[in-house]
């Protein structure tokens, strides 16, 4: 499975950008990089996923770098609606390519007024 | 409201009783989910059906859990003989055959195992 790494906790001014960083350093080559989020009490929302080319959305845009090994989720002008869990997953293709996501500890952006 | 329907939202039970959701997925949706989660923890795979066929378990369904999806739409999860460890939120997701992974989740029936 493609492990990722996030930093557990993020601050952003309200109104201001938000980049939450993302390392998966042994994606492989057909593994596609998605991220959700989950307000509290909430179930896990699906924002927006890529390959290998940068993606936009009416939520977020997704930078992937070349290499495929890092990736950063942008939301342009965070509220605080955006306050919640982010999550970076690489669902794993084998054994079998079941789609079941592997969550870790995501990171917790707090946006403030 | 993302159409993924769980039932109930919250239960309270004593330990060592039997307890049982439900989870309605997006009616157009055949593959179907579910995931546990604890407090500060990510939600944790358990098990996965494509239409009424039980396709992966995860090594945390202990042999007290028992998942089914009798006409491949609605899904029930059993916990016999709770423990309190069991105490959990217990999420459905749901989405299409086809296309990306993009699933679908319900609010979550949370467990509380006294």
């Amino acid at each position: 499975d493609a492990k990722t790494t996030q930093p557990p906790s993020m601050d952003c001014a309200e109104g201001r950008a938000a980049n939450l960083p993302c390392n998966h350093s042994t994606i492989s080559g057909n593994e596609y990089v998605y991220w959700y989020r989950q307000i509290h009490s909430q179930g896990p929302q699906y924002i927006i996923h890529g390959l290998k080319n940068n993606e936009t959305n009416e939520m977020a845009s997704l930078i992937i770098t070349e290499d495929r090994k890092s990736s950063t989720l942008i939301l342009p002008h965070a509220t605080l609606r955006d306050t919640a869990v982010y999550y970076c997953i690489v669902p794993p293709l084998l054994p079998s390519n079941t789609g079941k996501l592997i969550f870790g500890q995501g990171t917790t952006l707090q946006v403030k007024p | 409201d993302t159409g993924v329907s769980q039932d109930p939202r919250h239960k309270i039970t004593k330990r060592g009783q039997n307890v049982t959701f439900r989870c309605d997925p997006i009616s157009e949706h055949n593959r179907l989910y579910w995931y546990r989660q604890t407090l500060g923890q990510g939600p944790e795979f358990l098990t996965y059906f494509q239409n009424e066929a039980q396709l992966e378990k995860s090594r945390l369904l202990s042999d007290r859990f028992s998942a089914e999806r009798p006409k491949g739409s609605f899904s029930t999860l059993e916990i016999q003989r709770t423990e309190q460890g069991d105490s959990a939120m217990y999420l459905c997701a749901s989405r299409q055959g086809q296309g990306q992974n993009i699933q679908y989740f319900g609010a979550g029936t949370r467990l509380s195992v006294l």
